[in-house]
């Protein structure tokens, strides 16, 4: 596998359902990043960690748990979702913030389909 | 107030014609930089190019260049020669070097290329 890579690709999930969105990067990045993307609205930052840390948490509901176990994996937790929460979760990562680092691109996972009922 | 606009929600140009996606940023850094992505109707997003804040010349990419006008604080995209498999959304977005991690994106151009 080489990239970005986001399981599952599409999630129907009901209210009271406990699932988790996968992201593993194969880049060798330190950062990466949680989006969320909803019709006609910019892509909303959801979380970002950097070498295993949590540096942004972007006022997102609890019922949205990130983890970060290394560097190279991302998880989602979703419980207790509402339909609001329907939309395409996308993963990234890039290399972090370094001296002269603004340039560091972000690349993309393919996206996960999330439908609440 | 909106770190990235983009103004045309919607865009048609002819095949093998070329075409400039706006995009106007807002920040007081001195160090920042500018990045255009291709999201195709399969939902990856793809980066096309990079434009640094210090950069006195237009990036270019193949048929992609970056029309960057610092004092006008613009970084439209040009694509020439426009292809069938160019139609796609097209997102500005900006990373601010002192909160490196953050990246802000606009709403987004939808770009159809008619045969």
């Amino acid at each position: 596998e080489t990239g970005v890579t986001q399981t599952p690709r599409h999630l129907v999930m009901g209210m009271t359902n406990k699932k988790s969105l996968k992201c593993e990067q194969h880049l060798g990045h330190n950062a990466m990043y949680w989006y969320k993307q909803s019709a006609k609205k910019p892509l909303e930052l959801m979380f970002v960690y950097n070498f295993k840390e949590q540096t942004e948490n972007n006022s997102v509901p609890s019922r949205f748990s990130p983890e970060c176990p290394n560097s190279s994996h991302l998880f989602l937790h979703l419980h207790t979702l509402q339909p609001e929460d329907s939309a395409l979760y996308l993963c990234a990562s890039s290399q972090g913030p370094v001296a002269g680092g603004s340039s560091y691109e972000q690349y993309f996972g393919p996206g996960t389909r999330l439908t609440v009922t | 107030a909106q770190k990235i606009t983009q103004t045309q929600p919607g865009m048609f140009v002819q095949e093998k014609e070329a075409v400039t996606l706006d995009c106007t940023y807002d920040t007081s850094d001195q160090s920042y930089g500018l990045f255009w992505y291709k999201q195709p109707s399969s939902g990856e997003m793809i980066f096309l190019i990079y434009q640094g804040s210090y950069d006195e010349q237009n990036a270019t990419e193949g048929r992609y260049s970056l029309n960057f006008q610092k004092a006008r604080k613009s970084a439209n995209l040009v694509i020439s020669a426009s292809q069938l498999g160019d139609s796609a959304m097209y997102f500005c977005a900006m990373r601010e070097q002192p909160r490196g991690n953050q990246f802000y994106f606009g709403t987004g151009t939808s770009l159809t290329v008619i045969p």
